[in-house]
Order: structure tokens, then C-alpha cells, then sequence
């Protein structure tokens, strides 16, 4: 079974509607991570958690909002869906730690289309 | 803040020819270094890191070598192989810059190998 997990991995849907997307993971690790995919931009950081009680945002949070409802789960949601926010997503956990070396496992990814 | 540039792509070779994807960065302190590859259809996995100056990563076959005087950790690969057809993306870590606890990503470099 993989280590990172995450659902839907495609999904279609229309401008305005509310869209979750879910990242499940055991790995047991402490920080887990939300990133798009945008072609010829590479990934952009959208949120991040390092532990259950610490949510950050990233350089592109506008138009996003996550939970971490243990840790092991983290959502993406989307409250109003629009077309530029198609794009492949992915999630991604680390260990935590103060080395510096923040190796991350990535999930599959959801692809997501807003019409 | 932390940055990561990559060579154009995208990169198309004859099978056993010889790779090098530039990769260069903009960090302060000692950034640990990382190449991730993408295969067609699924997430990233790590392919190689370092973690301080003159560190050679490798695997695969595939190895960057951490040069701080360049701020660079380029990767090289001596007899490419169709398989070997994927994006590649260079990200750094930062104990001490904006990338603490995050990576921080190039745009990628898609590679195609011909037969």
C-alpha cells in the first residue's frame, strides 16, 4: 500500500462550487504539505503543517484553506472553484527535525479541472 | 528569499547519450540539495541529495555534485535510457533561510529519450 495516499485523484467540477481534497498518510510524520503543479512553474507551496496544531500558509494560499484533522489527515479545500485554480495537486509529508535535510514523500496527485 | 533556477526545457536525447540539466540556487546559510524525478503519471520521489559542499549525490546511474562557489548541483547521467524519460526537478532546504522545513522547487526540465 502507498505511503502517501490521496482522493479524488481526478476530479471535474464548475466555477463556484466547493471542492475538498484529501491527503491521508502513514508515514507517521509530523509535517505534512500542499503543493500545485502548474505547467512550467514547477511546484508552488500552498500550505503547510507541521504538526497537528500548526497550519502556515505558502506563497500561493489565496483561494485555499486546509485541516488537519489528525496526524495523519490534511485537506485541501477549495471554497469557490475557479478556472485558474486547474491544476495538478499534490501532498507531501517530512519528518521533523532541525538538520535541514526535509526529504519529502509525495502522494500521487489530484488532477483537478474547474470549468 | 531561497530560489532555485533550472535550464530551459525541454531536453530530447538519443538513448546513451549524455545528460546534464543545469541547476543553480540563491540561498543564504547551507542549503541542503535535492533532484526529484517525476515519471508520467504519478508523484515525485526523491533521486538524489547533498547535503553540504562537495557532497555527491547519487542513483540510478544519476549524480550532482554540491558546489557552493557556483551555487550550483547540476545533474549528470553518463548513458541515458528511455526509462529515464521524466521531469526532473532540483529543490533546496534551508535550516536558516525561507525554506525552513520546506523545499523550495525549480520549474522542472522535461526529458524525452528516444530509442
Amino acid at each position: 500500500d502507498a505511503d502517501v495516499t490521496q482522493t479524488p485523484r481526478n476530479r471535474i467540477t464548475k466555477t463556484g462550487k466547493r471542492i475538498m481534497l484529501e491527503c491521508s498518510q502513514t508515514k507517521g510524520h509530523d509535517r505534512m504539505y500542499w503543493y500545485r503543479q502548474d505547467p512550467g512553474l514547477g511546484l508552488r507551496l500552498i500550505y503547510y503543517s507541521f504538526d497537528v496544531k500548526d497550519i502556515n500558509k505558502g506563497e500561493i494560499s489565496d483561494g485555499y484553506s486546509v485541516s488537519r484533522q489528525a496526524q495523519a489527515k490534511f485537506s485541501l479545500s477549495l471554497e469557490s472553484a475557479i478556472p485558474n485554480q486547474t491544476a495538478l495537486y499534490f501532498c507531501a509529508t517530512s519528518e521533523a527535525g532541525t538538520s535541514g535535510i526535509y526529504e519529502q514523500f509525495f502522494g500521487p496527485g489530484t488532477r483537478l479541472t474547474v470549468l | 528569499g531561497d530560489s532555485v533556477t533550472q535550464m530551459e526545457g525541454p531536453v530530447t536525447l538519443s538513448e546513451e547519450a549524455f545528460l546534464t540539466i543545469n541547476c543553480t540556487y540563491t540561498a543564504t546559510g547551507y542549503p541542503s540539495l535535492f533532484w526529484y524525478v517525476q515519471y508520467p503519471g504519478e508523484g515525485l520521489q526523491l533521486l538524489l541529495k547533498a547535503t553540504k559542499a562537495d557532497d555527491k549525490g547519487s542513483n540510478k546511474g544519476f549524480e550532482a555534485t554540491y558546489r557552493k562557489e557556483t551555487t550550483s548541483f547540476h545533474l549528470e547521467k553518463g548513458s541515458v535510457q528511455v526509462s529515464d524519460s521524466a521531469v526532473y526537478f532540483c529543490a533546496l532546504s534551508n535550516a536558516g533561510g525561507t525554506s525552513y522545513g520546506k523545499l523550495t522547487f525549480g520549474q522542472g526540465t522535461i526529458l524525452t529519450v528516444h530509442p
